[in-house]
């Protein structure tokens, strides 16, 4: 059964700060992951989808990064703002669960001015 | 145009009414999904369906009830729901199920509390 924990659970840096967040998984064979962001009491929101053959993807300050063989991505954030407080989740899709995602329980990022 | 619109934003109902959530994407998507989550948790599948049919049900009680009208539209109607379902329900949707569903899109969520 696929696990994924994110650490850390939560993270406070001044605005400006580079930032690196990170999400583990146990299995392997996986489809793709994805990385999202949640504001409080809000949906989620796409930031990056990697597919297993990929080793990083980038959307403006955001950079990830997949390492599949070692159970391990990184979203790396550039440049911190205080907008950018939200919490951060990955997803992981495995292949033969058909559309199953598994998340992780999320990094909640405070960037203070 | 990545959205997709749920309604209601905010749902109060008694044990005993009988309510639906909406959702509905103008993407072309043909996968459509229901997550139910808890807060400080992350989402819980419930339903997917792919072109309009229901592809999983992750064995949500009955008081739960999926219907996909069209390729645009999601609903979930609930009857005698518990306390304990109060949650934030989540809407998303994707390309397809075929090789995999590609990048999923959510919506706001549909704060529902159940009194």
């Amino acid at each position: 059964k696929q696990e994924v924990t994110q650490i850390p659970a939560a993270l406070s840096v001044p605005e400006g700060e580079n930032l690196v967040l990170n999400c583990s998984f146990t299995d392997s064979a996986i489809y793709n992951l994805q990385w999202f962001r949640q504001d409080p009491g809000k949906g989620l929101t796409s930031l990056l989808l990697i597919q297993s053959s990929q080793r990083e993807q980038t959307s403006g300050r955001l950079n990830a990064s997949l390492d599949k063989s070692s159970g391990r991505s990184t979203l790396y954030i550039a440049a911190s703002q205080p907008g950018d407080s939200a919490t951060y989740l990955c997803a992981v899709l495995n292949t033969g669960t058909a559309s199953k995602l598994t998340f992780g329980t999320g990094t909640r990022l405070q960037v203070t001015l | 145009d990545t959205e997709v619109t749920q309604t209601p934003k905010h749902l109060v109902m008694g044990m005993t009414n009988k309510k639906s959530l909406k959702c509905e994407q103008h993407m072309g998507h043909r996968a459509m999904y229901w997550y139910k989550q808890k807060a400080k948790k992350p989402p819980e599948l419930m339903f997917v369906y792919s072109y309009e049919k229901l592809s999983i049900n992750e064995s949500v009680p009955s008081r739960f009830s999926p219907e996909c009208p069209n390729s645009s539209l999601l609903n979930l109607h609930l009857h005698a729901l518990q306390p304990e379902d109060s949650a934030l329900y989540l809407c998303a949707s994707s390309l397809g199920l075929a090789g995999g569903p590609g990048e999923l899109f959510f919506g706001e969520g549909s704060r529902l509390t159940v009194l």
